[in-house]
């Protein structure tokens, strides 16, 4: 079973509809992370999180917001999408072991805002 | 701003040949640095970290840091087909929260 999962895999959505993409972990770790990932520019923080009441503001939060539901669930929401969100989105995951700090990376859902 | 620096690429290499990756960070304060393996659609992946100046080998991978001059590189021997892919550099910057910076990648093509 995997690690970390992501549901959905993948999502087609029009300008101004609401999304919620889920991410559920099993490796027990605190630190959860939100990216996108746009051909040429790697991958961009959007929120992250370090423990169930901690919530933390990435380098492109915008029209983004996320919650954290439980140490094992972390969701993001596009409040109204637009078609610049399309992106493959990541979750991932860390134990927060300091200078060893070590991502792992849910799947991905690839979106598509039309 | 704490930027990390990647050659897009790609890269392409003969199979059986020497594979060398590089990367430049512009925080002198850096800690730790982490090298990532991307398939075309897949998640990263780690392969390697590295935090000490100097070698670290592991298998036909070879991480090689030089603080002072804010470089590191990844080095794949003998490489294989199976090792086309993008390569993703990391490093923790200074300032506490310990979240990795992302290089934009390097993709690398391993040809027959």
């Amino acid at each position: 079973d995997a690690d970390v999962t992501q549901t959905p895999r993948n999502r087609i959505t029009k300008t101004g509809k609401r999304i919620m993409l889920e991410c559920s972990q099993t490796k027990g770790h605190d630190r959860m992370y939100w990216y996108r990932q746009d051909p040429g520019l790697g991958l961009r923080l959007i929120y992250y999180s370090f423990d169930v009441k901690d919530i933390n503001k990435g380098e492109i939060s915008d029209g983004y917001s996320v919650s954290r539901q439980a140490q094992a669930k972390f969701s993001l929401s596009l409040e109204s999408a637009i078609p610049n969100q399309t992106a493959l989105y990541f979750c991932a995951t860390s134990v927060g072991l300091a200078r060893q700090e070590t991502q792992y990376f849910g799947p991905g859902t690839r979106l598509l805002v039309l | 701003q704490k930027e990390v620096e990647q050659n897009s690429g790609p890269l392409s290499v003969p199979e059986g040949a020497i594979a060398s990756l590089n990367c430049t960070y512009s925080d002198r304060g850096s800690q730790s640095f982490f090298w990532y393996r991307q398939y075309s659609g897949k998640s990263p992946e780690l392969i390697m970290s590295i935090y000490s100046n100097g070698d670290k080998e592991d298998g036909r991978f070879t991480a090689q840091l030089n603080k002072a001059s804010q470089y590191v590189s990844l080095l794949i021997r003998d490489s294989q087909p199976s090792d086309s892919a993008t390569y993703l550099c990391a490093v923790l910057t200074s300032g506490g929260s310990y979240i990795p910076t992302f290089g934009r990648g390097t993709s690398l093509i391993v040809h027959p």
